[in-house]
């Protein structure tokens, strides 16, 4: 499977735990995405890597939340002293872009689903 | 702010009946415009796109229009079937390198038989 493939897929925490979800990308794919999803919502951008150079995170992102690629493949995203509204669907994306940007096309793992007590 | 704004669900209908599902959005620039669908049990995937006015995106039977005039990407399809149940997500991207998708809140369609 050349997919990209989100670990776990189910997380049960209780609230002040540190949590930490891995993405790994299609393999030739050098941006990758995480978003949040919660109940009834579409998904909401939290940052994004070209590489290994995290070039934007949205205001979404607290400072509990660190998201690292540290050799522009796999990517991790943990949440520290985690809270009850911190429950969501934790979502991957990955696509190839280039210079004219960004042409849309995004392709999504099945998420991690996050729930904390 | 940019945003995109799509019809609440859930959507039921029956099998061969006529879908169209609303989305309108908000944006500076041109953006370019997506439906991505997402079945029971799978990740999120493109169904179709835009990249510019009047262009008309298609794929599985769904068709969308992207209209300027109306700032609008209506989804449609003429007759549905119980395998097109899912989420369906319209969503933009502002064209800019590394700009990510801004989605709308989804609408559920539900098929039966």
């Amino acid at each position: 499977d050349t997919g990209v493939s989100q670990d776990p897929r189910h997380k049960i925490t209780k609230r002040g735990q540190n949590v930490t979800f891995r993405c790994d990308p299609i393999s030739e794919h050098n941006r990758l995405y995480w978003y949040r999803q919660t109940l009834g919502q579409g998904p909401e951008f939290l940052t994004y890597f070209q590489n290994e150079a995290q070039l934007e995170k949205s205001r979404l992102l607290s400072d509990r939340f660190s998201a690292e690629r540290p050799k522009g493949s796999f990517s991790t995203l943990e949440i520290q002293r985690t809270e009850q509204g911190d429950s969501a669907m934790y979502l991957c994306a990955s696509s190839l872009g280039g210079l004219a940007g960004n042409t849309g096309e995004l392709f999504f793992g099945e998420g991690s689903r996050l729930t904390v007590l | 702010g940019d945003s995109v704004t799509q019809m609440e669900g859930p959507v039921t209908l029956s099998e061969e009946a006529c879908l169209t599902i609303n989305c309108t959005y908000t944006a500076t620039g041109y953006p370019s415009l997506f439906w991505y669908v997402q079945y029971p049990g799978e990740g999120l995937q493109l169904l179709l796109k835009a990249t510019k006015a009047d262009d008309k995106g298609s794929n599985k039977g769904f068709e969308a229009t992207y209209r300027k005039e109306t700032t609008s990407f209506h989804l449609e399809k003429g007759s549905v079937q119980v395998s097109d149940s899912a989420v369906y997500f319209c969503a933009l991207s502002l064209n800019q390198a590394g700009t990510a998708l801004i989605f709308g809140k989804g609408t559920t369609l539900s098929v039966s038989s």
